[in-house]
Parts: C-alpha cells; structure tokens; sequence
C-alpha cells in the first residue's frame, strides 16, 4: 500500500503568514488522485482539494493544491483565524486508499 | 445541505458484535458510493470499506471477513456489521459520501463527512 508522510506535523505561524504542508508518498500517486480535508475539533472533515489542484466547492482561493506524482503540497496563502486546524492528505489512486498522519496548524 | 449522521457506537467486549448506522440527507443517497473512515485513539485516518451504488463491496484487508456493510437505498442509511472486535478496532468510525465529481471507477475521494461514532472494543 502506499505510504503518505505529511511535514511537518506542526506549523506554528501567525494570522497572515503562509502556510505550505508536504504530503509525500512512497509510490507514485495514479493519476494525482490525491485530496486533501481539514478537520477541527467538534466539526465535520471537510473537503479542500481533490485531483491534487481542484479546489472544492466553496473552498476560499486562499488554499491551493499542487503537486504531481510522489510530491504534493498544499499552500494557504494568508492564514485566517479559522484556517488554524489539522490537516490530512489522501490518496485514492491505488488500492487501499491510504491517508497521511496529518499536519497540525497552531497559532503561534 | 448534505448530512451524515451516525450512531450505533458503544463499548463491547472482543469478540463482540455491533452494528453502527449513517444516515444521509441532502443528496441522491442511492446514486452515491458511500465508504466507513475510522481512526483509533492518537493514530491516523484510515479506510475501512466502500460500498458502490450499484451495491459493489471493498474492505480493508484488517477488517475482511469480519465486517460487513450494506446500504438500504429506500431509508438512505449506510450500515457496517462488525463482527469478532478486537481491541485494535476501538476508533470513531466516520461515514463519508463519494466525491463530486467522480474520479475513475472504483477510486474516491469524499466531499462530506459524518462526525463519528466512537466504538470502544474492552473487557
């Protein structure tokens, strides 16, 4: 099965600052099927990309996907106070769909 | 408004069964793959088993054979029958609804999630 490594597994930034998560996997990803949600605590995981670069619906310009193969990043490019939350990759390529350990963004 | 909502959750002893239960509202239930995520205490997410619209089944090679999961389309609810628990199945298991739009055939990714049921496998 394919492996995701997300880093790191904590951020601290500001409100404002940019945010760049890594989800790495051991094998190449087919077709970048890969997603990635955001989960906060007493909330539903939502979805934020799919296909490695589409955002989903509703989904602030401020996240983006990229990424191809075996490298993948998710950037958020002005930290709100609500961005602040747990982060995890998924990949839906091969089977068994696997998901990283998640990276967690703090205030700092 | 899309919504998942689980339950059936509890503490059962290994080797025990329960049945947990998703119900859905807001979409074609029917039209959709529906999968169970899990994750156990201080771990990550993990995929568990889908079943298709057309009533196709996959499962984790961790819980085959052990668990199965069904859908009735005419109350638009998600089951999973967990059969012989072992403490290592103690999670909160999340339903969650296949993506729009859809990636090939037999690979999604999901655009909502239920907020879980914890299910606690101990004597």
């Amino acid at each position: 099965e394919i492996v995701l490594t997300q880093s790191p597994g904590t951020l601290s930034l500001s409100p404002g600052e940019r945010a760049t998560l890594s989800c790495r996997a051991s094998q190449s990803v087919s077709s970048s099927y890969l997603a990635w949600y955001q989960r906060k605590p007493g909330q539903a995981t939502r979805l934020l990309i799919y296909g490695a670069s589409n955002r989903a619906t509703g989904i602030p310009d401020r996240f983006s996907g990229s990424g191809s193969g075996t490298d993948f990043t998710l950037t958020i490019s002005r930290l709100e106070p609500e961005d602040f939350a747990v982060y995890y990759c998924h990949q839906y390529g091969s089977s068994p769909p696997t998901f990283g350990g998640g990276t967690k963004v703090e205030i700092k | 408004e899309v919504q998942l909502l689980e339950s059936g959750g509890g503490l059962v002893q290994p080797g025990g069964s329960l049945r947990l239960s998703c119900a859905a509202s807001g979409f074609t239930f029917s039209s959709y793959a529906m999968s169970w995520v899990r994750q156990a205490p201080g771990k990550g997410l993990e995929w568990v088993s889908t079943i298709s619209s057309g009533g196709n089944t996959y499962y984790a090679d961790s819980v085959k054979g052990r668990f199965t999961i069904s859908r009735d389309n005419s109350k638009n609810t998600l089951y999973v029958q967990m059969s012989s628990l072992r403490a290592e199945d103690t999670a909160v298991y999340y339903c969650a609804k296949r993506g729009d739009p859809p990636a090939r055939p037999g690979s999604y990714y999901f655009d909502y999630w239920g907020q879980g049921t914890l299910v606690t496998v101990s004597s």
